[in-house]
């Protein structure tokens, strides 16, 4: 158990739907990254935020974005859901900003349909 | 700008056997390495990384890997794999020296097998 929780592990939903996926870092952790994982594209690295403020871009459509609290969770929102969309969603957390062993959730299966 | 090629998709090797994941590199700046796990279902787990300092370097599991800056190589080894080490291995390069670790450009990834 690597201490980032994300919810929910599975999420089923529709063309044209939102969805929001939660991450929950390591207990004072203040990085948050989200990481994309699917069969086409592998995994990629979308963005990067550290005590709330956004520190780094990736590969990260237009249709997402995300949000870090005052509580250090984070939240990654995907709207306009296209079947490609459909992949599994990791949240990494770190102690600070470079240099700390970066610990991954186990991820969220989304499946558009 | 950055990437990794790891060589081979699918690597098989009898359980006892050595272990050998291939990955090289291209970074413009001294990069941080690193190698991760996933088993099936699971998220990813470091097993080892590189930052600055000793080239070879031990991780979890009896894995280590060497750093190679003229061949711009940082291959995974284990001397005898076991059963429980099937999975796949994931190199990923990142900026370092003032970049963020967590920035992460991750190779297509090796699944390993290990017959019995």
């Amino acid at each position: 158990d690597s201490g980032v929780t994300q919810t929910p592990k599975h999420l089923i939903t529709a063309t044209g739907q939102r969805v929001t996926l939660r991450c929950s870092p390591r207990s004072g952790d203040l990085s948050v990254y989200w990481y994309q994982q699917s069969l086409d594209q592998g995994l990629q690295f979308l963005i990067h935020y550290y005590n709330g403020e956004e520190r780094a871009k990736g590969n990260i459509l237009e249709r997402f974005s995300a949000q870090q609290f005052p509580d250090l969770h984070s939240e990654l929102n995907l709207s306009s859901l296209e079947l490609g969309d459909s992949a599994l969603y990791f949240c990494a957390s770190s102690a600070l900003e470079s240099g700390n062993t970066i610990y991954f959730g186990e991820g969220s299966w989304l499946t558009v349909v | 700008a950055q990437s990794v090629t790891q060589l081979g998709s699918h690597v098989s090797v009898s359980e006892g056997a050595l272990v050998l994941l291939r990955c090289n590199y291209s970074s413009s700046v001294p990069p941080y390495l690193f190698w991760y796990v996933q088993y099936p279902n699971q998220g990813l787990q470091l097993l080892l990384k590189y930052t600055t300092g000793a080239t070879l370097v031990k991780g979890i599991n009896g894995f280590e890997a060497e750093f190679k800056k003229s061949e711009t190589s940082f291959h995974l080894t284990k001397p005898s794999a076991h059963m429980s080490d099937a999975a796949e291995y994931f190199c990923a390069v990142s900026e370092g020296y003032g970049g963020s670790q967590g920035n992460l450009i991750f190779g297509k990834g090796t699944k390993l097998s290990v017959k019995p």
